[in-house]
């Protein structure tokens, strides 16, 4: 069964402070895992997008991993701000026969930056 | 500036009634996609269309209906055989292909009165 888990479910940190964010997923085919910022009541905003040949793929102070063969991906956020206090979303993508894009998304962790 | 715009933001409906979440967007996407979403779960597909007049049901597509008659526009309708509506629902839109970034909408909240 395709499936996308994250953990830890919620999280909080100190303004200032660095954290990681977990993904595991069971997709297959695997095309690219994406990883999304939500604010609560707003569309995602893209963070980084990965292929299997990438290990590694930073935005600002966002880093993203990908092990393909354990198939787990991690974020880090470095120097946390009050504004990174949002869910963030793994999502994995499969292409379907027809060439569309078939998304899994996980139902996200929760991070809060308190002051 | 492009993008993808949702209406309305909020949206109250009555039992029985269908209503129509608006979708429209101005950056040449082939690919549009219509999202469910509910506390603690993740995003579910309701429904999504690769090219004009042709879309292909989702996950939970029981209950909601669509049209692609423009490029630009892929309206949503919640029927009243969807039984618990209640929701947020994100519309979003691609180019075809896997590698393309996936634009998001700002989202609309249905609630049942």
């Amino acid at each position: 069964k395709n499936q996308v888990e994250q953990s830890p479910q919620s999280l909080i940190i100190l303004e200032g402070k660095n954290c990681t964010l977990q993904c595991n997923y069971t997709v297959s085919p695997f095309s690219n895992l994406r990883w999304y910022k939500q604010d609560t009541g707003r569309g995602p905003v893209s963070l980084t997008i990965m292929t299997f040949s990438e290990n590694t793929k930073s935005n600002g102070r966002y880093t993203a991993t990908l092990d393909a063969d354990t198939k787990q991906s991690s974020l880090h956020i470095t120097a946390s701000q009050l504004s990174d206090s949002a869910s963030y979303i793994c999502v994995v993508t499969s292409l379907l026969i027809t060439g569309a894009n078939n998304l899994f998304f996980g139902t996200g962790t929760r991070l809060t930056v308190i002051p | 500036d492009g993008g993808i715009t949702q209406s309305p933001k909020y949206l109250f409906r009555k039992e029985g009634q269908n209503v129509t979440l608006s979708c429209e967007q101005n950056l040449n996407h082939d690919a549009m996609y219509w999202y469910r979403q509910d506390p603690g779960q993740g995003l579910r597909l309701i429904y999504y269309s690769q090219i004009v007049n042709d879309f292909q049901k989702g996950d939970i597509a029981e209950g909601y209906s669509v049209s692609r008659e423009k490029k630009e526009s892929f309206p949503l309708t919640v029927t009243s055989a969807q039984k618990n509506p209640t929701a947020f629902y994100l519309c979003a839109s691609t180019t075809p292909g896997g590698w393309n970034t996936i634009y998001f909408g700002e989202g609309s909240w249905l609630t049942v009165v």
